[in-house]
């Protein structure tokens, strides 16, 4: 049974360049939510998405957006990066329901330069 | 603003010992509260999940939840250098995001 996989696992961009990453979920799961971590800091909450739609988003500029397709996986665009947006994306599986446990990819760590 | 607490450590703790790790959280409504282990470079690595008041045990592993107080802590018994991580806590607060917080580096000294 395959966990959630991401790709790529390392990326570097430069200032002003867009990136798009990507995730499919764990088997048997049909919600995916994605994260950014800075260093040092615990994950902060991008976007959720189930049945094709974003459901919630956290506290983040409309520089990202996100999609997900008919088989469940999902896509994190950033637009106009900037240096701050370096970070470890994370993407995490769950079925829909409240309280879901989620699961982890192992993530994309992006280097802006 | 909805927030989940913990001491970012570092904590030290000697092998074989129990190593105790607190979390509390703002908003009395949540339901569902998680402790993920992180490996430095890695991604998180679900440990427990909890959702009742009181006690929930696996293996070394010892989740405990207290509600009124508004905090839920992770106890590690017989604690292994392997164990050395950092270790997330993270709420959902009613239907809402999972929310975690800045996480707490534990090492077990050999």
């Amino acid at each position: 049974d395959a966990g959630v996989t991401q790709s790529p696992t390392h990326l570097i961009k430069t200032r002003g360049q867009q990136v798009t990453l990507r995730c499919s979920p764990k088997s048997g799961h049909d919600t995916v939510s994605w994260y950014q971590q800075a260093l040092g800091q615990g994950p902060q909450f991008i976007f959720q998405y189930y049945e094709e739609e974003e459901r919630q988003r956290g506290n983040f500029p409309d520089r990202f957006s996100g999609h997900q397709f008919p088989n469940y996986s999902s896509e994190l665009n950033v637009n106009a990066l900037l240096l701050g947006d370096s970070a470890l994306y994370l993407c995490a599986s769950s079925k829909q329901g409240v309280g879901e446990t989620q699961y982890f990819g192992p993530g994309t760590r992006l280097l802006v330069l | 603003q909805k927030e989940v607490e913990q001491n970012s450590g570092p904590l030290s703790v000697p092998e074989g010992a129990i190593a105790s790790l607190n979390c509390t959280y703002s908003d009395r409504v949540s339901q569902s509260f998680f402790w993920y282990r992180q490996y430095s470079g890695k991604s998180p690595e679900l440990i427990m999940s909890i959702y009742s008041n009181g006690d929930k045990e696996d293996g070394r592993f010892t989740a405990q939840l207290n509600k009124a107080s508004q905090y839920v802590s992770l106890l590690i018994r017989d604690s292994q250098p392997s164990d050395s991580a950092t270790y997330l806590c993270a709420a959902i607060f009613g239907n809402e995001k999972l929310t975690f917080g800045t996480g707490t580096r534990l090492t077990i000294i050999p």
